[in-house]
């Protein structure tokens, strides 16, 4: 199946500071990325969809200043946790939408970010 | 608006057993139905998804799905559970039509026993 790579597997980071992560697609191009958080013990909840050349779309509730999401690329979306929190640690997880209908998704390795 | 649910927060089972994860799903029109497997601190692997056809389906590591629109569940099974099995595990579901994205139900924690 389609390879998704993402990083950093694990980030400690101070309070009021950012921290980006990267999501690439290896071997196929994704014109679709979705960004995940997963709370321990919970589900996953989408935040955005990120489309390749254009703003990302956000779902309710998550701030978008706050969560910056780029898809510059074909490969390639970056989230951005801006002047980070501890309530903002979390698993953060990407997928990769396969198919001109996005029928499958493939999921990188997860984030696990860590305020203090 | 489309939903998943996992009735079970655990099962357990003995190795050797068979096992069966439960899932059923809400969606208008016809679904598409997912299964993934978590193992801790990783990202989520694909097992096996239905999209048309054989109700019955075929996945890795000898997993496989029925489809059963009557019901509208997707059981996740598999014969002769393994130890390596034990993982949380995803339903996920979304609507056949245009660019939708997947809904996820909470996860199942399986846990086989030696």
């Amino acid at each position: 199946g389609a390879v998704v790579s993402q990083h950093p597997s694990w980030v400690i980071c101070k309070s009021g500071t950012s921290v980006k992560i990267e999501c690439r697609s290896l071997d196929f191009q994704a014109t679709t990325m979705f960004w995940y958080r997963q709370f321990p013990k919970q589900s996953l909840m989408l935040m955005a969809t990120s489309n390749e050349g254009s703003k990302a779309t956000y779902e309710q509730g998550v701030e978008k200043d706050k969560f910056l999401i780029n898809h510059a690329s074909l490969t390639l979306s970056t989230l951005t946790v801006t002047s980070a929190h501890p309530e903002d640690s979390s698993f953060y997880i990407c997928s990769a939408g396969v198919g001109r209908l996005n029928t499958e998704a493939f999921f990188g390795q997860g984030t696990r970010l860590t305020v203090v | 608006a489309q939903s998943v649910a996992q009735p079970e927060d655990q099962v357990n089972v003995a190795e050797g057993n068979p096992l069966t994860v439960k899932c059923t799903y809400s969606v208008s029109g016809n679904p598409y139905l997912f299964w993934y497997v978590q193992y801790p601190n990783r990202g989520l692997q694909f097992l096996l998804k239905y999209i048309t056809g054989d109700n019955l389906v075929k996945g890795s590591y000898g997993f496989e799905a029925e489809f059963n629109k009557s019901q509208t569940s997707f059981h996740l099974k598999k014969p002769s559970a393994l130890v390596s099995d034990s993982a949380l595990y995803f339903c996920a579901v979304r609507g056949n039509t245009g660019f939708q994205k997947l809904v996820f139900g909470t996860g199942t924690r399986l846990l086989v026993s030696p």
